[in-house]
């Protein structure tokens, strides 16, 4: 039961153009998102959040966009670097995130100079 | 500024083997979080602890434990090692403030390789 979900396996975008990725979820007591960046054999790397009081949230190039009606969440790279080129995980979690994370599958992101 | 340490990094045993996997938190996080992700695959929830305390307690096989001691420092305990817990086991921890929202930062990840 896949409760987060990520249907694009891989993604790629040429260099200073904009990366959407997409998320998707079903438990509606999910009131907090975050995005993870992940290199091979490393962690996940924190990127931005969204709580579910807000419809975006913005730091730097990153922005994210939630839509709770259609529980869905997406992160916007503007512009693309070759440095992002990793794959993305989104994450939901209740209670303010004071709960345990559930993660999507993913979303490998190429970023082609 | 500090991050989650994870030691060791990489870990080989023979099955039937025992592990131990230890996580110091950010200084002055009170959660701790444990993943593990099998290849090809996404985090999955272990077990949780908040000030010393199980808080959560996920898929996690009977033959682990785990806790958190006085220090906030956690450990995870894997007895009669299989070839499916050969995995990347992260660890993540989290400053646990009363209405606010608190992101989980994770360590780099120790390598389980059970032969």
């Amino acid at each position: 039961d896949q409760q987060v979900k990520q249907n694009s396996p891989s993604l790629s975008v040429q260099e200073g153009r904009i990366s959407i990725l997409n998320c998707d979820y079903t438990n509606s007591m999910f009131d907090y998102f975050l995005w993870y960046k992940k290199y091979p054999a490393e962690g996940p790397t924190f990127l931005i959040s969204i709580s579910s009081i807000k419809d975006k949230n913005e730091d730097g190039r990153f922005t994210v966009f939630l839509n709770k009606s259609a529980k869905h969440l997406s992160l916007h790279i503007v512009p693309s670097q070759p440095g992002d080129s990793a794959v993305y995980f989104c994450a939901a979690s209740a209670n303010f995130g004071n709960e345990k994370l559930t993660f999507g599958t993913g979303t490998r992101l190429t970023i082609i100079p | 500024a500090a991050g989650v340490i994870q030691s060791p990094r990489h870990l080989i045993k023979e099955k039937r083997e025992t592990a131990t996997l230890k996580c110091y938190p950010i200084p002055r996080h009170d959660t701790v979080y444990w993943y593990q992700q099998g290849p090809g695959q996404d985090p999955q929830f272990l077990i949780s602890f908040y000030e010393k305390m199980q808080s959560d307690k996920g898929s996690i096989p009977d033959r682990f434990s785990a806790q958190q001691f006085s220090d906030y420092h956690s450990e995870l305990n894997m007895s009669s090692l299989e070839l499916g817990d050969s995995a990347l086991y992260f660890c993540a921890s989290s400053g646990r403030i009363a209405g606010e929202n608190n992101e989980q930062f994770f360590g780099p990840g120790t390598r389980l390789t059970v032969l």
